[in-house]
Protein backbone atom coordinates (compact mmCIF):
# COMPACT_ATOMS: atom_id res chain seq x y z
CA UNK A 1 0.00 0.00 0.00
CA UNK A 2 0.97 3.61 -0.12
CA UNK A 3 2.24 5.39 2.80
CA UNK A 4 2.91 8.74 3.85
CA UNK A 5 4.95 9.11 7.31
CA UNK A 6 5.75 12.05 9.30
CA UNK A 7 6.01 12.63 13.24
CA UNK A 8 3.03 13.72 14.60
CA UNK A 9 3.88 16.83 17.02
CA UNK A 10 7.30 18.43 17.62
CA UNK A 11 8.18 21.52 19.54
CA UNK A 12 10.91 24.15 19.28
CA UNK A 13 11.69 27.51 20.48
CA UNK A 14 11.29 30.93 18.99
CA UNK A 15 14.41 31.83 16.64
CA UNK A 16 15.46 28.31 16.69
CA UNK A 17 15.70 25.84 13.50
CA UNK A 18 13.31 22.67 12.92
CA UNK A 19 13.65 20.09 10.57
CA UNK A 20 10.43 18.20 10.17
CA UNK A 21 10.82 14.48 8.50
CA UNK A 22 8.95 12.62 5.81
CA UNK A 23 9.15 9.08 4.62
CA UNK A 24 7.06 7.70 1.78
CA UNK A 25 6.19 4.41 0.03
CA UNK A 26 4.18 5.41 -2.87
CA UNK A 27 3.27 3.61 -6.26
CA UNK A 28 5.43 5.47 -8.48
CA UNK A 29 6.81 9.45 -7.80
CA UNK A 30 6.00 12.55 -9.78
CA UNK A 31 6.85 15.37 -7.15
CA UNK A 32 6.47 15.83 -3.37
CA UNK A 33 5.07 18.90 -1.69
CA UNK A 34 5.07 20.36 1.78
CA UNK A 35 1.74 22.36 3.13
CA UNK A 36 1.09 24.24 5.82
CA UNK A 37 -1.91 24.30 7.67
CA UNK A 38 -3.11 26.24 10.79
CA UNK A 39 -5.95 25.43 12.70
CA UNK A 40 -8.91 26.09 10.95
CA UNK A 41 -7.73 27.23 7.72
CA UNK A 42 -6.85 25.45 4.72
CA UNK A 43 -3.59 24.09 3.43
CA UNK A 44 -1.07 26.62 1.88
CA UNK A 45 1.85 25.79 -0.44
CA UNK A 46 5.13 25.77 1.01
CA UNK A 47 6.91 23.89 -1.64
CA UNK A 48 7.75 21.37 -4.43
CA UNK A 49 10.42 18.63 -4.79
CA UNK A 50 11.04 16.58 -7.98
CA UNK A 51 14.83 15.98 -8.14
CA UNK A 52 17.06 15.10 -5.59
CA UNK A 53 18.57 18.22 -3.49
CA UNK A 54 17.52 21.39 -1.42
CA UNK A 55 14.72 23.66 -2.47
CA UNK A 56 15.60 26.83 -0.44
CA UNK A 57 12.52 29.77 -0.26
CA UNK A 58 13.75 32.22 2.46
CA UNK A 59 13.39 30.97 6.03
CA UNK A 60 12.01 27.38 4.88
CA UNK A 61 13.72 24.69 2.64
CA UNK A 62 12.94 21.45 1.51
CA UNK A 63 15.44 18.18 0.90
CA UNK A 64 14.53 15.01 -1.26
CA UNK A 65 16.32 11.77 -1.89
CA UNK A 66 14.34 9.67 -4.20
CA UNK A 67 16.37 6.65 -3.79
CA UNK A 68 15.94 6.87 0.20
CA UNK A 69 11.93 7.37 -0.15
CA UNK A 70 12.67 10.60 2.62
CA UNK A 71 11.80 14.55 2.83
CA UNK A 72 12.52 16.93 5.18
CA UNK A 73 11.22 20.52 6.04
CA UNK A 74 13.85 23.19 7.30
CA UNK A 75 12.41 25.82 8.97
CA UNK A 76 14.87 28.82 10.22
CA UNK A 77 14.55 31.58 12.20
CA UNK A 78 11.52 30.17 13.77
CA UNK A 79 8.70 32.63 14.27
CA UNK A 80 5.64 32.85 16.77
CA UNK A 81 3.44 32.52 13.74
CA UNK A 82 4.82 29.24 12.28
CA UNK A 83 3.11 27.24 14.79
CA UNK A 84 1.32 25.48 12.25
CA UNK A 85 0.60 21.38 11.04
CA UNK A 86 3.28 20.48 8.42
CA UNK A 87 1.55 18.25 5.69
CA UNK A 88 3.75 16.16 3.37
CA UNK A 89 2.04 15.01 0.09
CA UNK A 90 3.82 12.80 -2.58
CA UNK A 91 2.01 12.27 -6.19
CA UNK A 92 2.22 9.02 -7.43
CA UNK A 93 2.21 7.38 -10.74
CA UNK A 94 -1.27 8.38 -11.42
CA UNK A 95 -0.90 12.01 -10.33
CA UNK A 96 -2.96 11.32 -7.17
CA UNK A 97 -1.90 13.34 -4.35
CA UNK A 98 -1.25 10.64 -1.21
CA UNK A 99 -1.47 13.17 2.00
CA UNK A 100 0.60 12.15 5.47
CA UNK A 101 -1.54 12.65 8.85
CA UNK A 102 0.81 16.00 9.07
CA UNK A 103 3.18 17.34 12.02
CA UNK A 104 1.81 19.71 14.31
CA UNK A 105 4.74 22.11 15.43
CA UNK A 106 4.70 24.11 18.26
CA UNK A 107 6.51 27.05 19.07
CA UNK A 108 7.68 28.44 22.60
CA UNK A 109 8.90 31.31 22.91
CA UNK B 1 -1.03 33.73 -7.75
CA UNK B 2 -3.84 32.30 -8.05
CA UNK B 3 -6.69 31.88 -5.67
CA UNK B 4 -9.70 29.64 -5.22
CA UNK B 5 -12.38 30.93 -2.98
CA UNK B 6 -14.75 28.57 -1.04
CA UNK B 7 -18.39 29.38 0.47
CA UNK B 8 -19.49 29.57 2.70
CA UNK B 9 -16.85 29.46 5.19
CA UNK B 10 -19.12 28.11 8.47
CA UNK B 11 -22.64 26.92 7.77
CA UNK B 12 -24.86 25.14 10.56
CA UNK B 13 -28.27 23.18 9.45
CA UNK B 14 -30.56 21.24 10.99
CA UNK B 15 -30.34 16.82 10.59
CA UNK B 16 -32.02 16.30 7.39
CA UNK B 17 -31.35 19.55 5.45
CA UNK B 18 -28.80 19.69 2.26
CA UNK B 19 -26.49 22.14 2.21
CA UNK B 20 -24.27 23.20 -1.30
CA UNK B 21 -20.56 24.31 -0.81
CA UNK B 22 -18.68 26.40 -3.67
CA UNK B 23 -15.18 26.39 -4.97
CA UNK B 24 -14.59 28.80 -7.39
CA UNK B 25 -11.01 29.32 -9.11
CA UNK B 26 -11.13 33.44 -9.83
CA UNK B 27 -8.13 33.99 -11.94
CA UNK B 28 -7.34 30.22 -13.73
CA UNK B 29 -9.04 27.89 -15.48
CA UNK B 30 -9.76 24.95 -13.16
CA UNK B 31 -10.60 21.68 -15.66
CA UNK B 32 -10.28 19.45 -12.65
CA UNK B 33 -11.12 20.24 -8.93
CA UNK B 34 -10.67 18.24 -5.61
CA UNK B 35 -13.20 17.79 -2.65
CA UNK B 36 -11.38 16.84 0.85
CA UNK B 37 -13.04 16.32 4.25
CA UNK B 38 -10.84 16.61 7.10
CA UNK B 39 -11.35 15.60 10.57
CA UNK B 40 -9.60 16.94 13.47
CA UNK B 41 -5.81 16.29 14.01
CA UNK B 42 -6.24 13.83 10.92
CA UNK B 43 -5.02 14.37 7.26
CA UNK B 44 -6.71 15.85 4.64
CA UNK B 45 -8.87 12.22 2.98
CA UNK B 46 -9.33 12.99 -0.66
CA UNK B 47 -13.49 12.26 -1.26
CA UNK B 48 -14.14 12.94 -5.03
CA UNK B 49 -12.61 14.44 -7.94
CA UNK B 50 -14.21 17.31 -9.82
CA UNK B 51 -13.77 17.30 -13.84
CA UNK B 52 -15.55 20.25 -16.01
CA UNK B 53 -18.41 19.07 -18.52
CA UNK B 54 -18.30 14.81 -16.29
CA UNK B 55 -19.14 13.03 -13.71
CA UNK B 56 -17.17 13.29 -10.53
CA UNK B 57 -14.81 10.37 -9.11
CA UNK B 58 -15.82 9.24 -6.04
CA UNK B 59 -13.00 7.67 -4.01
CA UNK B 60 -13.90 4.33 -2.00
CA UNK B 61 -16.30 4.46 0.46
CA UNK B 62 -17.80 7.99 -0.89
CA UNK B 63 -21.21 8.11 -1.47
CA UNK B 64 -22.20 9.36 -4.50
CA UNK B 65 -25.65 9.96 -3.83
CA UNK B 66 -24.86 12.10 -0.43
CA UNK B 67 -22.11 14.02 -1.78
CA UNK B 68 -23.17 15.18 -4.98
CA UNK B 69 -20.85 17.21 -6.72
CA UNK B 70 -21.84 19.22 -9.90
CA UNK B 71 -18.89 21.20 -12.38
CA UNK B 72 -20.53 23.00 -14.20
CA UNK B 73 -17.77 25.46 -15.45
CA UNK B 74 -14.15 26.13 -15.76
CA UNK B 75 -13.81 27.97 -12.48
CA UNK B 76 -17.35 26.43 -10.69
CA UNK B 77 -17.71 23.04 -8.54
CA UNK B 78 -20.14 22.43 -5.88
CA UNK B 79 -20.38 19.72 -3.48
CA UNK B 80 -23.95 19.51 -1.81
CA UNK B 81 -24.80 17.40 0.90
CA UNK B 82 -27.77 15.83 1.46
CA UNK B 83 -29.93 14.87 3.96
CA UNK B 84 -26.93 16.06 6.13
CA UNK B 85 -26.46 14.14 9.68
CA UNK B 86 -24.52 14.93 12.65
CA UNK B 87 -21.75 12.70 11.46
CA UNK B 88 -21.24 14.95 8.25
CA UNK B 89 -19.99 17.19 10.78
CA UNK B 90 -16.97 18.38 9.39
CA UNK B 91 -14.08 20.92 7.36
CA UNK B 92 -14.70 20.37 3.71
CA UNK B 93 -11.55 21.66 1.74
CA UNK B 94 -11.42 22.03 -2.42
CA UNK B 95 -8.55 22.45 -4.13
CA UNK B 96 -7.86 23.33 -8.14
CA UNK B 97 -5.43 22.92 -10.43
CA UNK B 98 -4.11 25.24 -12.73
CA UNK B 99 -3.53 23.55 -16.14
CA UNK B 100 -0.96 26.50 -16.82
CA UNK B 101 1.52 25.81 -14.27
CA UNK B 102 4.13 23.18 -14.58
CA UNK B 103 4.34 21.66 -11.00
CA UNK B 104 0.64 21.00 -10.63
CA UNK B 105 0.12 22.52 -7.74
CA UNK B 106 -2.62 22.12 -5.80
CA UNK B 107 -4.93 25.87 -4.53
CA UNK B 108 -6.92 25.30 -1.88
CA UNK B 109 -9.84 27.31 -0.97
CA UNK B 110 -10.11 28.68 2.62
CA UNK B 111 -12.36 25.53 3.52
CA UNK B 112 -16.02 25.34 5.00
CA UNK B 113 -16.84 23.90 8.04
CA UNK B 114 -19.82 22.16 8.84
CA UNK B 115 -21.80 21.50 11.61
CA UNK B 116 -24.68 19.36 11.44
CA UNK B 117 -26.89 20.00 14.69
Amino acid sequence: GQNIDQPTEMTATEGAIVQINCTYQTSGFNGLFWYQQHAGEAPTFLSYNVLDGLEEKGRFSSFLSRSKGYSYLLLKELQMKDSASYLCAVRDSNYQLIWGAGTKLIIKP
Amino acid sequence: GAVVSQHPSRVICKSGTSVKIECRSLDFQATTMFWYRQFPKKSLMLMATSNEGSKATYEQGVEKDKFLINHASLTLSTLTVTSAHPEDSSFYICSARDAGRDTGELFFGEGSRLTVL
